[in-house]
């Protein structure tokens, strides 16, 4: 079946070391990506990928980067983990903006320690 | 500013009875998508249905049904024959122009 897949599923690092989250599909879409969804919150758009073209939320932290080194991939880097960024990350993809329907993946939830 | 509000933080139906979860929103365009999307405890955010702003038939899907009043700028879900597996939390969404803009969530727990 085709889908969005998130890797891994939970993980865990410690305050201030660098970690990297990954982020698949198999839908072949043009778009993906990344939202953070603290506890009890709504999830909130860090950035997203139109095929290649980059596109960062005004209020996203710089220490929030993301790579997509092709259609399939995309990954989220946190380059200095700190206690406030312990949330759900979540990936999703659309066939377009605008209107297309975002499908997302199962989340990887991230511990800081 | 486009704002999405759920008024309701939690909602209580027995098995097999019908609930609406209210989805208020608030947007000076003209064209725009509204969503509403499950999240079962295990984190993972589910499509339930779509309505686009210019479509004039609400849309339904299996026991999804979306409650679609433009004037009002209301878009309510309505699960029938509510079952177990239905308790998550529902997340009712905006998408203008590239984002999806979420509400609050409100939480539905399906009892036998």
């Amino acid at each position: 079946d085709a889908m969005v897949i998130q890797n891994p599923r939970y993980q865990v690092t410690q305050f201030g070391k660098p970690v990297t989250l990954s982020c698949s599909q198999t839908l072949n879409h043009n778009v993906m990506y990344w939202y953070q969804q603290k506890s009890s919150q709504a999830p909130k758009l860090l950035f997203h990928y139109y095929d290649k073209d980059f596109n960062n939320e005004a209020d996203t932290p710089d220490n929030f980067q993301s790579r997509r080194p092709n259609t399939s991939f995309c990954f989220l880097d946190i380059r200095s983990p700190g206690l406030g960024d312990a949330a759900m990350y979540l990936c999703a993809t659309s066939r377009g903006l605008y209107t297309d329907t975002q499908y997302f993946g199962p989340g990887t939830r991230l511990t800081v320690l | 500013a486009q704002k999405i509000t759920q008024t309701q933080p939690g909602m209580f139906v027995q098995e097999k009875e019908a609930v609406t979860l209210d989805c208020t929103y608030d947007t000076s365009d003209q064209s725009y998508g509204l969503f509403w999307y499950k999240q079962p405890s295990s984190g993972e955010m589910i499509f339930l249905i779509y309505q686009g702003s210019y479509d004039e038939q609400n849309a339904t899907e299996g026991r999804y049904s979306l409650n679609f009043q433009k004037a009002r700028k209301s878009a309510n879900l309505v699960i029938s024959a509510s079952q177990l597996g239905d308790s998550a939390m529902y997340f009712c969404a905006m998408i203008r122009p590239d984002k999806l803009i979420f509400g609050t969530g409100t939480r539905l727990q399906v009892f036998p």
